[in-house]
């Protein structure tokens, strides 16, 4: 099965950049997706089909995708941007077809 | 604003059932494809089950043959009947709603428990 692989957690201090990765095999043919995951609850979208925001997301809030790796930056951190992200895609190329989120990674504001 | 409200989860025995409800509201169910994501106390997300518009249905490797997703689309509602559960099972068990023409989650629910235990 298609899996895909993020760093268990991310620590930086606010007002910096958080880069979070998710790495697959030839991830940039597919659309990736993000979500943030505050304690607690639902996750929300916040990047969808590689680079574009849902409404309300701010624009702090960007990604991008090419060969084995996918990216979503948070750019000038805030200690409201604390929580769980994870990448998801959608795998039609093996034989178990289905709906696919990475690992997880934690982002902490210092 | 689109509403997703789970119900239907508890404290179940090993090899018991449940059945799991999500009741949708402010939008269209019927041109819609739902799906059921899950998530153990700690872990990650882990996606389950997903059907169509038109009653398709797919399964991850983990529940196929055990879990059936259906719909019924006169009560905007997705249901999520699970048999020989195993405590593997255990995790909030969240109903998404697939966005409009892509492959990501647009909407979720709050999520219901399920408790596999003896």
């Amino acid at each position: 099965s298609y899996v895909l692989t993020q760093p268990p957690s991310v620590s930086l201090a606010p007002g910096q950049t958080a880069r979070i990765t998710c790495g697959g095999d030839n991830i940039g043919s597919k659309r990736v997706h993000w979500y943030q995951q505050m304690p607690g609850q639902a996750p929300v979208l916040v990047v969808y089909g590689d680079s574009d925001r849902p409404s309300g997301i701010p624009e702090r809030f960007s990604g991008s995708n090419s060969g084995n790796t996918a990216t979503l930056t948070i750019s000038r951190v805030e200690a409201g941007d604390e929580a769980d992200y994870y990448c998801q895609v959608r795998d039609t190329s093996s034989d178990h077809w289905g709906y696919v989120f990475g690992t997880g990674t934690k982002v902490t504001v210092l | 604003e689109v509403r997703l409200v789970e119900s239907g989860g508890g404290l179940v025995q090993p090899g018991g059932s449940l059945r799991l409800s999500c009741a949708a509201s402010e939008f269209t169910f019927s041109d819609y494809e739902m799906h059921w994501v899950r998530q153990a106390p700690g872990k990650g997300l882990e996606w389950v089950s997903y059907i169509t518009s038109v009653n398709t249905v797919y399964y991850a490797d983990s529940v196929k043959g055990r879990f059936t997703i259906s719909r019924d689309n006169a009560k905007s509602s997705l249901y999520l009947q699970m048999h020989s559960l195993r405590a593997e099972d255990t995790a909030v068990y969240y109903c998404a709603r697939e966005a409009y023409g892509s492959t990501c989650f647009d909407y979720w629910g709050q999520g219901t428990l399920v408790t596999v235990s003896s």
